[in-house]
């Protein structure tokens, strides 16, 4: 079964520094889906980054980028220039690509989060 | 297009009660489900539907009843509420045959069981 750890339970960055969020996990598949979703306080799940195991370049969106380590199973969240309205639980997960129809590959596995605070 | 919808956002049960969160998508997915989050815990599957008419358990399903009779509709009854049932609840959808693999959520239902 396929697992994604978190180590970090809390981090803290300063407005305008860069920080970055650890994500590994296990799995014997070879196509699949990470991603990391952000929930502010209104609880809201918001999908951040997304990356396909099958491409070798690392996603990125304007201030969020990853770093996708295939052969380590890592895949950690850079966040450039915080900003106050970063501070939320992040939320790594993972999704098998292999959708069997009336099968359980389309679950989403979620790491246990990090919680993420930015400091004026 | 309201995408995934909730009801209701707050409950208070006490032990012992039944009560359905109603989950709703208007975007045709196929995949359906309810997660549970509980602090420290991230957020664990409860039950699963890949369509209508096709139900399936996920990691913690005890005490949880589902059922999905048309596309749009995967409503979660819990039958007799614990208070180990507290929690914010999270139902989420997407199109199972597409490549994205991104799961669109609604905006949680917090349960509190006295």
């Amino acid at each position: 079964a396929q697992t994604v750890t978190q180590s970090q339970p809390e981090m803290s960055v300063q407005e305008a520094e860069t920080v970055t969020l650890s994500c590994t996990y296990d799995t014997s598949e070879s196509d699949y889906y990470l991603f990391w979703y952000k929930q502010p306080p209104s609880r809201q799940m918001i999908l951040v980054i997304r990356q396909e195991a099958y491409k070798q370049q690392n996603a990125t969106e304007n201030r969020f980028s990853v770093n996708f380590q295939k052969a380590a199973k890592s895949f950690s969240l850079k966040i450039s220039d915080s900003q106050l309205g970063d501070a939320a639980m992040y939320f790594c997960a993972y999704r098998s690509g292999l959708l069997n129809y009336g099968g359980s590959q389309g679950n989403l596995i979620f790491g246990k989060g990090t919680k993420l605070s930015v400091k004026p | 297009n309201a995408g995934v919808t909730q009801t209701p956002k707050f409950q208070v049960l006490k032990t012992g009660q039944s009560m359905t969160l109603q989950c709703a998508q208007d975007m045709n997915h196929e995949y359906m489900s309810w997660y549970r989050q509980d602090p420290g815990m991230g957020l664990r599957l409860i039950h699963y539907s890949v369509g209508a008419g096709i139900t399936d358990q996920g990691e913690v399903p005890n005490g949880y009843n589902v059922s999905r009779s048309t596309t749009e509709d995967f409503p979660l009854r819990l039958l007799s509420a614990a208070p180990s049932q507290t929690s914010v609840y999270f139902c989420a959808s997407s199109w199972d045959r597409g490549r994205t693999g991104e799961l669109f959520f609604g905006e949680g239902s917090r349960l509190t069981v006295l």
